[in-house]
């Protein structure tokens, strides 16, 4: 059974505007959150992380929000460039495991010029 | 600095035959992961390597999946008796230190090992 869970495969936005990307999770153990981005036949680049015991997370154009009560989390990326086309994963780690991540099935997001 | 470095990139063997993967991880990082990443879906954790400690084998899909680490360095992933399931991109991540509590992981480009 799916601990993360990237319900939309893929996302396709206007250059300039907003993307939302959203994750959801079941195991209420989990206690770091993150998104990383990754480019085709390159390996996942970190891009931005948020604790449990945090409800948002900015860094630049890129900003995280995390509901615990819902367990969802969500990646707004504004205002979108063409470069941030790439997949977005979710990840999330926690108390009994040993720092290994769990990855969601990512988010093809693509911004159109 | 050099970053995680995996070899080869692109691999395509027979069933039934033997591979090796291996990862360089980035100097000074005592945490290593394994993970794949099969067509359509995520990451998937495979072993975790942290320092001198017995390895967490919990990812690992069968018996045919064995990693060392030596000298706390480079890593091997061996996949003995390959299956077509077994085609995948194998990533390794290496990290200053393990967990509970999180520590970045910075990725290798992955090796693509197709199974004929």
């Amino acid at each position: 059974d799916q601990q993360v869970k990237q319900n939309s495969p893929s996302l396709s936005v206007q250059e300039g505007r907003i993307s939302i990307l959203n994750c959801d999770y079941t195991n209420s153990m989990f206690d770091y959150f993150l998104w990383y981005k990754k480019y085709p036949a390159e390996g996942p680049t970190f891009l931005i992380s948020i604790s449990s015991i945090k409800d948002k997370n900015e860094d630049g154009r890129f900003t995280v929000f995390l509901n615990k009560s819902a367990k969802h989390l969500s990646l707004h990326i504004v205002p979108s460039q063409p470069g941030d086309s790439a997949v977005y994963f979710c990840a999330a780690s926690g108390w009994g495991s040993q720092g290994n991540l769990i990855f969601g099935k990512g988010t093809k997001l693509s911004v159109k010029p | 600095g050099a970053g995680v470095s995996q070899s080869p990139s692109n691999k395509v063997t027979e069933k039934g035959k033997d591979v090796e993967l291996r990862c360089d991880p980035i100097s000074g990082h005592t945490a290593l992961y394994w993970y794949r990443q099969s067509l359509g879906q995520g990451l998937e954790f495979l072993i975790y390597f942290q320092g001198n400690s017995a390895p967490d084998k919990s990812g690992l899909p069968s018996d045919r999946f064995s990693a060392e680490r030596t000298g706390g360095s480079v890593s091997t992933l061996t996949i003995q008796r390959t299956q077509q399931e077994d085609s995948a991109v194998y990533l390794c991540a290496s990290s200053l230190a393990g967990g509970p509590s999180y520590n970045e992981q910075f990725f290798g480009p992955g090796t693509r090992l197709t199974v004929l």
